[in-house]
This record gives structure tokens, C-alpha cells and sequence, in this order.
């Protein structure tokens, strides 16, 4: 069973660009998160997914959004970037939106704004 | 609103010694809890969760927690620390909603 994954592992950018960071779902699960772990911080929740409807947002502006296709992969699009949007960015796919079920994590895009 | 906070933002203990971090909730409903680690340059890992079944939990690698209601409180403990079990860990919660929110972080250092 593969498990969650998340591409590029790293990315650089500079301040005004927009980015896409990508994310596959663990096989059967049909809701993914998308968070953002600042440097010596615990994750912050950006939005959650469920069957290709936004189900939920965090105090994050617009200039983040984000996508789910039918086979329940996930983009986070970023536009107009900030210094502070450099993170790690934290994919996380569960069987349903339930607030008991387990999230699996991939291993996160690391991104720096310059 | 709902938060977590974590006690003590770095532990160090030496090999073998009882590994205590501790984690406080605040939430208005019955509050879901999970305890993930993350090692260096990686994802979060789920240790355990509790979900309103047996008060105290027991997880991967020998890790366990106790919810205790009354202090509203869920400290994740381990009898014996192992130089593996050093990593940064996250206590959080999912009060009623589907999102995780997670406390700060508290550093396990173990030393030989």
C-alpha cells in the first residue's frame, strides 16, 4: 500500500511568484489537508478536501487555494509569495472527513521565498 | 476556541529513563487527541489517538497516553526512552471539526 506522497520535496522561489505543490492520497482515502509547518512551529491547517469540495479552511487569504481531482490527489496553489510562506507544506489524506480519523502525512514540500 | 498547549518546548532524558510530555487541551466539546512524532526532515508520524473509548491509550514503539477529563490533560509517556525516540512531537486535538490543531512542539533529546 503506497502511502501518501508529495512533489517537489523542495522548491525556491522568489517574492511576487506563484507556486503549485502536489500531493497523492493514500490508496482508498478520499479527504486530504493541506498544512503549513513554519520553522519551530506545529502545523497550521490551510483547508481540507473531500471527494473534490473544499471542506474546510483555516485562517489562511485567498492567495492560497487549492484543488482535489477525481482520483483524490491534491494541488495547494500559492500566489503572490510572501517571505513568511517559506514552510515546510504538509500533505495529509484519511479515509473520510471525520474528526476521529487518522491523517497520514507525506513527507512535505520544503519551500523558500527569496 | 479550541487550542493545545504543550508544556516544556525541549526534554532531554538519558537512556532508559521515563520519557513525560506533557499536553493540555481547551476545547467546549469532547475533544478528540493524537500524538504524532516528526523526525528530522520528515512527515508527521501518528504515535496514537484517543477517541473516546478506553481513557488510556497505547501506541506504537511503546508510547502511551492518559486522557484525564478533570485536568483536561493528555500526557504522552514512555517507561523506558531509547536513543530512536529522539524527534520533535506533537500533541493535538480535532475538537468537533475536521481540522488538527497542533501544540508547539516539545524536542526529545536522549542522551547515553
Amino acid at each position: 500500500e503506497t502511502g501518501v506522497t508529495q512533489s517537489p520535496t523542495h522548491l525556491i522561489k522568489t517574492r511576487g511568484q506563484q507556486v503549485t505543490l502536489r500531493c497523492s492520497s493514500q490508496s482508498g482515502h478520499n479527504t486530504v489537508s493541506w498544512y503549513q509547518q513554519a520553522l519551530g512551529q506545529g502545523p497550521q491547517f490551510i483547508f481540507q478536501y473531500y471527494r473534490e469540495e473544499e471542506n474546510g479552511r483555516g485562517n489562511f487569504p485567498p492567495r492560497f487555494s487549492g484543488l482535489q481531482f477525481p482520483n483524490y490527489s491534491s494541488e495547494l496553489n500559492v500566489n503572490a509569495l510572501e517571505l513568511d510562506d517559506s514552510a515546510l507544506y504538509l500533505c495529509a489524506s484519511s479515509l473520510e472527513p471525520a474528526p476521529q480519523e487518522t491523517q497520514y502525512f507525506g513527507p512535505g514540500t520544503r519551500l523558500l521565498v527569496l | 476556541a479550541q487550542s493545545v498547549t504543550q508544556l516544556g518546548s525541549h526534554v532531554s532524558v538519558s537512556e532508559g529513563a521515563l520519557v513525560l510530555l506533557r499536553c493540555n487541551y481547551s476545547s467546549s466539546v469532547p475533544p478528540y487527541l493524537f500524538w504524532y512524532v516528526q523526525y528530522p526532515n520528515q512527515g508527521l508520524q501518528l504515535l496514537l489517538k484517543y477517541t473516546s473509548a478506553a481513557t488510556l491509550v497505547k501506541g506504537i514503539n511503546g508510547f502511551e497516553a492518559e486522557f484525564k477529563k478533570s485536568e483536561t490533560s493528555f500526557h504522552l509517556t514512555k517507561p523506558s526512552a531509547h536513543m530512536s525516540d529522539a524527534a520533535e512531537y506533537f500533541c493535538a486535538v480535532t475538537p468537533a471539526g475536521t481540522a488538527l490543531i497542533f501544540g508547539k512542539g516539545t524536542t526529545l533529546s536522549v542522551s547515553s
